[in-house]
């Protein structure tokens, strides 16, 4: 089985940076996925690694340690909007299909 | 496309009672897959079709549910004598396999009484 850990909640200011972590304990490692999911919503993707190193788009990045079993999603100027839950996921035993963590809600404000 | 449609949007339903949930996918996407999450918990899988073959089924997936994809399509998921347990949103999500993201639809929320 995989065991996902990722913080429950965290608050931040318009405007900052905001670092949400994940760390994961798997075998078959296959890639991981970060979502956001707006309340009521589906969850949208957002970013994929499977290699280490820091993958960048836009005012959102994503990082992998696979020696280390983490992973982080960085959000830059942060907006109103941005308030949702963000789901860190680890595919893995030559499946693409991941399992998801618990989510961690980010709540922005003025 | 619109992306993944889902129908019905919400579902109340009486214990004991069947329901049917429908999934029309990406129609370029071959690959469909069927989520539960309950408030406050990320989704959790519940089975995969690659085409019209269910390849995976996971162990959350009791005799009470099946679910088809008959001409590697649309799909359907049924739940036979809900329980309140059962009560959660049922995503469903595509793909066209490998590194892409999944698509999710938006859900049919499930309440049994």
């Amino acid at each position: 089985g995989q065991n996902i850990d990722q913080p429950t909640e965290m608050t931040a200011t318009e405007g900052a940076i905001v670092q949400i972590n994940c760390t994961y304990q798997t075998s078959g490692f296959n890639g991981l996925f970060w979502y956001q999911q707006h309340a009521g919503e589906a969850p949208t993707f957002l970013s994929y690694n499977v290699l280490d190193g820091l993958e960048e788009k836009g005012r959102f990045s994503s990082f992998l340690s696979r020696s280390k079993g983490y992973s982080y999603l960085l959000l830059k100027e942060l907006q109103m909007k941005d308030s949702a839950s963000y789901l860190c996921a680890v595919a893995s035993g030559g499946s693409y299909i991941p399992t998801f963590g618990r989510g961690t809600s980010l709540i922005v404000h003025p | 496309d619109t992306g993944v449609s889902q129908d019905p949007r919400h579902k109340i339903t009486k214990r004991g009672q069947n329901v049917t949930f429908r999934c029309d996918p990406i129609s370029e996407h071959n690959r469909l897959y069927w989520y539960r999450q309950t408030l406050g918990q990320g989704p959790e899988f519940l089975t995969y079709f690659q085409n019209e073959a269910q390849l995976e089924k996971s162990r959350l997936l009791s005799d009470r549910f099946s679910a088809e994809r008959p001409k590697g399509s649309f799909s359907t998921l049924e739940i036979q004598r809900t329980e309140q347990g059962d009560s959660a949103m049922y995503l469903c999500a595509s793909s066209r396999g490998g590194a892409d993201g999944y698509t999710f639809g938006s859900g049919t929320r499930l309440t049994v009484v």
